[in-house]
């Protein structure tokens, strides 16, 4: 059963335009919602997160945006850039199954694409 | 260079070798990972360390045995692993477990043959 759903496997945008990244989940209880880029050949890197308890923040040319009632959230990238082509990872942070510590919870990833 | 380094990039085993991954950070941070990435799958986490002690096991095969002698080394041993097993194996560090910014490593490409 997937926690954290990112439903576009892909998404292609023009140089300059927006780019907007998906996420869903089914987790009430995650209390913090991250952003991860990946390059091939190379880990994740922490891009932008947010609280559960806000529903925006923003960081230069990434805002994330967090619907709790939709259970849902979402990363604009504006305006995007040809070295923004990358795995877009979403994750949230919840408790254990033993209640004991926190972990993040990954979703598939969306590649995005910026064309020149 | 993110600070957590893994090794080797790349690897090749037959389904009856014993290899292991190492993984090494000097952040200072407490908690150490496992994942997996697995072709079209959500990064899948199977360790967790915190302060050197295993604190979750996500129903990992036992022909998976990580081991954690100190907060700064995570390896995880492999043997008698399968064709499916392939993937990319990343090592994650953080302050403490589930802290805002894990810092991952390159990963280790396996190939099982």
């Amino acid at each position: 059963d997937q926690q954290v759903k990112q439903n576009s496997p892909s998404l292609s945008v023009q140089e300059g335009r927006i780019s907007i990244l998906n996420c869903d989940y089914t987790n009430s209880m995650f209390d913090y919602f991250l952003w991860y880029k990946k390059y091939p050949a190379e880990g994740p890197t922490f891009l932008i997160s947010i609280s559960s308890i806000k529903d925006k923040n923003e960081d230069g040319r990434f805002t994330v945006f967090l619907n709790k009632s939709a259970k849902h959230l979402s990363l604009h990238i504006v305006p995007s850039q040809p070295g923004d082509s990358a795995v877009y990872f979403c994750a949230a942070r919840g408790l254990n199954s033993g209640g004991s510590n926190y972990k993040l919870t990954f979703g598939k990833g969306t590649l995005l694409t910026v064309n020149p | 260079e993110t600070g957590v380094t893994q090794t080797p990039r790349h690897l090749v085993m037959g389904m009856t070798n014993k290899k292991s991954l190492k993984c090494e950070q000097h952040l200072g941070h407490n908690a150490m990972y496992w994942y997996k990435q697995s072709a079209k799958k959500p990064l899948e986490l199977m360790f967790v360390y915190n302060f050197k002690e295993q604190t979750e096991n996500n129903s990992v095969p036992s022909r998976f045995s990580p081991e954690c002698p100190n907060s700064s080394h995570l390896f995880l041993h492999l043997h008698t692993l399968q064709p499916e097993d392939s993937a990319l194996y990343l090592c994650a560090s953080s302050q403490d477990p589930g802290g805002r910014g894990y810092t991952f490593g390159s990963g280790t490409r396996l190939t099982v043959v």
